[in-house]
């Protein structure tokens, strides 16, 4: 059965980085997107990117360009999101989670999430 | 960006109940919205691709219907396990998510 598996949560201090993994099994890495979301306390999910996994091609929200690297390593089916400069309002549930390619892409598959707390 | 929006932000309804949700793009974006069910604790879970089409496994009460900038998803008739918060999500270029709604137990 398909499963993502994210690492264990983080606290950081403002203006570290962070870096999390989503591990992938039950199908062929290579064949899908790993997108990455995350969620704060009580707000909605926020869709920060997307990797194809066979290329390494990336597509960043606007909003993240420049702080964020979304990388993976084939050999292990393993898919990483790095943030750096964080601030407090980084503080959120991330998720890694599996799509199709290009237009018309749908979530189909979720990691269980990675809680990064930024103290303020 | 194409700006989502969903309505009510929040509803009261009884088990039995048919329950609808309207999301709207600020654009067209065709049929690439997706809706999905999240509660507590728990990742998002997919419903409803393309608009209409029901994700295997979903109870066939969870419908949806649009296109262009106007959506539905309609829930026939409420189950206990259906309270929870729901988010609309175009793919037509980014992969945005609608600021949801949630739906108590009256």
């Amino acid at each position: 059965q398909v499963q993502l598996v994210q690492s264990g949560a983080e606290v950081k201090k403002p203006g570290a980085s962070v870096k999390v993994s989503c591990q992938s099994s039950g199908y062929t890495f290579t064949n899908y997107d790993i997108n990455w979301v995350r969620q704060a306390t009580g707000q909605g999910p926020e869709w920060m990117g997307w990797m194809n996994p066979n290329s390494g091609a990336t597509g960043y929200s606007q909003k993240f360009q420049g702080r964020v690297t979304m990388t993976r390593s084939t050999s292990i089916s393993t898919a990483y999101l790095e943030l750096s400069d964080l601030r407090s309002d980084d503080t959120a549930v991330y998720y890694c989670a599996r799509s199709g390619f290009g237009m018309g892409v749908n979530f189909d598959y979720w990691g269980q999430g990675t809680l990064v707390t930024v103290p303020s | 960006d194409i700006q989502m929006t969903q309505s009510p932000s929040s509803l009261s309804a009884s088990v039995g109940d048919r329950v609808t949700i309207t999301c709207r793009a600020s654009q067209s974006i065709s049929t690439y919205l997706n809706w999905y069910q999240q509660k507590p604790g728990k990742a998002p879970k997919l419903l409803i691709y393309a608009a209409s089409s029901l994700q295997s496994g979903v109870p066939s009460r969870f419908s949806g219907s649009g296109s262009g900038t106007e959506f539905t998803l309609t829930i026939s008739s409420l189950q206990p396990e259906d309270f929870a918060t729901y988010y609309c999500q175009q793919s037509y270029n980014t992969r945005a998510f609608g600021p949801g709604t949630k739906v108590e137990i009256k």
